[in-house]
Formats: structure tokens, C-alpha cells, sequence
């Protein structure tokens, strides 16, 4: 059964620090790996998308790796602003049949104070 | 373009009654997805609806919920009758279909369960 695993489950940077968030899943049969951003009372929003044949992806401020043999995936934001305080998290689709079901870890709540 | 409607947003029911939740997905979205979250936990996949056939229905607790998305737009979820551990957030999404399609996620519905 796959299980994905986010740590750390809180982290708090002052503005301007490059972080990084890591995300591990149990079984390296992939077939994708999505990083999301939830902010309170809303929904998620879809931030990067890797799929198992990729490396990384990368948009704007954000970089997202994946080391499927190893089971790994991490998310460096850089140069933090307090925008980006929110809850991030990863999630694996098991296979092309059915990558609508995200399995999502526990998430990293994120603080970037000013 | 108008994104994923959900209500209500919020809803506070005893335990043994009925409750049922609304999503309208976006426009020319085939696909769409009902989650469960529990506070502290990552959404887990209860449904998945290709226009009106279910696709994915394995983690939903059949003996007490129930979903329909009728000619293949809207759909209902209901809770029939609700449990305490029911309380979370209830969350839909809506894609394209296809092997790349990102999914758009509502605002959600919180559900207290007394």
C-alpha cells in the first residue's frame, strides 16, 4: 500500500530564506507526482506537476525534483515571502489507469514571517 | 472562467442525520473527483466520475455514502446516516480528461458532526 510521508510538518523561516520541503512515498511505482498549495478555508491549488519519466519542474520561484528509484521528491521555494505561507502538499498518482487517485501525505505547514 | 462551486461551505449536523453536498465543476470538465480531510490529514480520493459513470468508488464507505453526478455535470455526495468520525472537509474536483489533466479543486465543505 503506498503511503507518502511530508517533513517536516511545520516549518517557520523569516522573508527572504530559501527553504526546502521533502516529501517521500513507499512504493516507487509512479506514475506522476504533484505538488499542491491549501490555504486555510480553501481549496488546493496545483503547483508543479513531475511526471515519473521527469527529474524536476520548475515555475517561477518554485522547484520541484523527483528521485523515483529512491522514493523522493522535494520542493525548493526560494527567496520566501510571506505570501507564501500556506500548507503544501505532495501527492502520487499509483498509475496512468488511475492517476486520479492522489495520495496525498499529511502536508508541510508553511509560516514565512515578514 | 468561473472555477469548481461547492455548497454549502460550512454545515453542522447531529450524528444519525442526513446531509448532502453540492459541486458544480467547471465547464467542459468530464471528469470529476469527491475527496474526504480530516483535520491533520491529506485529502483521500472517496470518488471519481467519468461524465455520469463512476470510474473509482473503492474508498467510499458504501453503507453510508452515496454519490451521484447526474447527465454527466453536477453531483451530490450524501451522508446518510453522518457519524462523528465523519467530520472533515469534503472537497471536489473537476478535469479534463486525459493523461496529463490537472485537477481544479473547489473551496470545499466543512462538516461538523455533534
Amino acid at each position: 500500500k503506498q503511503e507518502v510521508t511530508q517533513i517536516p510538518a511545520a516549518l517557520s523561516v523569516p522573508e527572504g530564506e530559501n527553504l526546502v520541503l521533502n516529501c517521500s512515498f513507499t512504493d516507487s511505482a509512479i506514475y506522476n507526482l504533484q505538488w499542491f498549495r491549501q490555504d486555510p478555508g480553501k481549496g488546493l491549488t496545483s503547483l508543479l506537476l513531475i511526471q515519473s519519466s521527469q527529474r524536476e519542474q520548475t515555475s517561477g520561484r518554485l522547484n520541484a525534483s523527483l528521485d523515483k528509484s529512491s522514493g523522493r521528491s522535494t520542493l525548493y521555494i526560494a527567496a520566501s515571502q510571506p505570501g507564501d505561507s500556506a500548507t503544501y502538499l505532495c501527492a502520487v498518482s499509483p498509475s496512468r489507469e488511475s492517476q486520479g487517485n492522489l495520495i496525498f501525505g499529511k502536508g508541510t505547514k508553511l509560516s514565512v514571517k515578514p | 472562467e468561473a472555477g469548481v462551486a461547492q455548497s454549502p461551505r460550512y454545515k453542522i449536523i447531529e450524528k444519525r442525520q442526513s446531509v448532502a453536498f453540492w459541486c458544480n465543476p467547471i465547464s467542459g470538465h468530464a471528469t470529476l473527483y469527491w475527496y474526504q480531510q480530516i483535520l491533520g490529514q491529506g485529502p483521500k480520493l472517496l470518488i471519481q466520475f467519468q461524465n455520469n459513470g463512476v470510474v473509482d468508488d473503492s474508498q467510499l464507505p458504501k453503507d453510508r455514502f452515496s454519490a451521484e453526478r447526474l447527465k454527466g455535470v453536477d453531483s451530490t455526495l450524501k451522508i446518510q446516516p453522518a457519524k462523528l468520525e465523519d467530520s472533515a472537509v469534503y472537497l471536489c474536483a473537476s478535469s479534463l480528461p486525459g493523461v496529463l489533466s490537472e485537477q481544479f479543486f473547489g473551496p470545499g465543505t466543512r462538516l461538523t458532526v455533534l
